[in-house]
Formats: C-alpha cells, sequence, structure tokens
C-alpha cells in the first residue's frame, strides 16, 4: 500500500513569489490534515478535510494560504504571496479511523528567501 | 486551547541506556496522547499511543505513561539502539478538536542520540 506523498520535496522561492504544495492520501483516505513545522518548534495544526470539505480550518494563519482538495482526493496548499516566516517544513497526513493520525508524509521544505 | 511542553530538547545516550522523554499537556480534557518518532528526510511515524482511560501502555522496548491528575505523560525508551536515534515529539488531542479527531497539539521535539 502507497503511502502518504508529497510534492515536491524542497521547494525554494523568493519573497512575493507563489508555491503550491501538493499531497496525495492514502487511497480511500477520507480525511487529510494539514501541519507544518517552523524554525524547528513544535509541529502545528493547519486544517482538515474530510473528503473535499474543510472541516476545521482554525491554524490556518493568514489569508494568504488557499487550501483545496477537489474531488476529495490529493490536496494542495497554495501560499501566495510568500513571506519569509511561511519558511518551514509542511507535513500532511492522512487517516480513516479516530482517533489517530498514524499515517503522515515525507513532508516539504520550504524556504523563502 | 491546548499547550504541550516537552522536555528536554535532546537527550545523548549511550546504547543500552534507557532514555525518558516527559510532557505536559494543560488541557485536561485532553483524551489521547500520541508518540511520534521522526527520521531524517522522513514524515513522523507513530510509534505508540495512550488514551486517558489507561495509566499505562509498553510495546517492546517502549512505554509510555500518562498521569492525568498532573496532567503529564512520559516515553521510556529501555535498551535503546543507535537506530534509535530520531526527533521524538509527543503530541495530544484536546476537547477543543471537535470531530477533527487528528487535529494534535505537538510538543517541541527532542533529538535523542544513541551512541553505540
Amino acid at each position: 500500500e502507497a503511502g502518504v506523498t508529497q510534492f515536491p520535496s524542497h521547494s525554494v522561492i523568493e519573497k512575493g513569489q507563489t508555491v503550491t504544495l501538493r499531497c496525495d492520501p492514502i487511497s480511500g483516505h477520507d480525511n487529510l490534515y494539514w501541519y507544518r513545522r517552523v524554525m524547528g518548534k513544535e509541529i502545528k495544526f493547519l486544517l482538515h478535510f474530510v473528503k473535499e470539505s474543510k472541516q476545521d480550518e482554525s491554524g490556518m494563519p493568514n489569508n494568504r494560504f488557499l487550501a483545496e482538495r477537489t474531488g476529495g482526493t490529493y490536496s494542495t496548499l497554495k501560499v501566495q504571496p510568500a513571506e519569509l516566516e511561511d519558511s518551514g517544513v509542511y507535513f500532511c497526513a492522512s487517516s480513516q479511523d479516530r482517533p489517530g493520525l498514524r499515517f503522515f508524509g515525507p513532508g516539504t521544505r520550504l524556504t523563502v528567501l | 486551547g491546548e499547550n504541550v511542553e516537552q522536555h528536554p530538547s535532546t537527550l545523548s545516550v549511550q546504547e543500552g541506556d534507557s532514555a525518558v522523554i516527559k510532557c505536559t499537556y494543560s488541557d485536561s480534557a485532553s483524551n489521547y496522547f500520541p508518540w511520534y518518532k521522526q527520521e531524517l528526510g522522513k514524515g513522523p511515524q507513530l510509534i505508540i499511543d495512550i488514551r486517558s482511560n489507561v495509566g499505562e501502555k509498553k510495546d517492546q522496548r517502549i512505554a509510555v505513561t500518562l498521569n492525568k491528575t498532573a496532567k503529564h505523560f512520559s516515553l521510556h525508551i529501555t535498551e535503546t539502539q543507535p537506530e534509535d536515534s530520531a526527533v521524538y515529539f509527543c503530541a495530544a488531542r484536546g476537547n477543543a478538536g471537535g470531530t477533527s479527531y487528528g487535529k494534535l497539539t505537538f510538543g517541541q521535539g527532542t533529538i535523542l542520540t544513541v551512541h553505540p
């Protein structure tokens, strides 16, 4: 069974540019979560999809971040325009069962210069 | 909201020794406490979890204890091996998670180094 995959693995962009991160959850998992770890600090919740609907987006930092999950399969997280403080590692996770969160992707390391 | 503090931030042990990582949480309604291991270049991997109605859980060389009264939980790794070297994160699911069962509050992480 394929795990959670994320693309790209690394992204280096300049301040003000746009970046789109992609997450492919495990097939059949309705729940998809985005988290990020900034500057070696704790991993923080961003948002939660159930199928194509946003269940909880309370962790999204501001309106420069836009997450979508069209068709309830893969998800994208767009940052526009990127700021220096957006640098970090963005993780995606998927699950089918409650309450565990067992399957995380390898993350996308975003560097904003 | 929930707040999780994790200590120590770094831990260095000799192979064969035990390692203990401790976390405290703030939300007394939190009911689920997973631990994750993150190796270089990989995402966090769930290694053990405990629910609030259990005080201790063990899986081979790793164990987790939970003290609800004091609001703290700990990870114990016995007979450490070099391959245990990684970043370990504790997490808690607070009551404010609602139906987002995967909405976790993480600790800051502990870098564990096991020297051969």
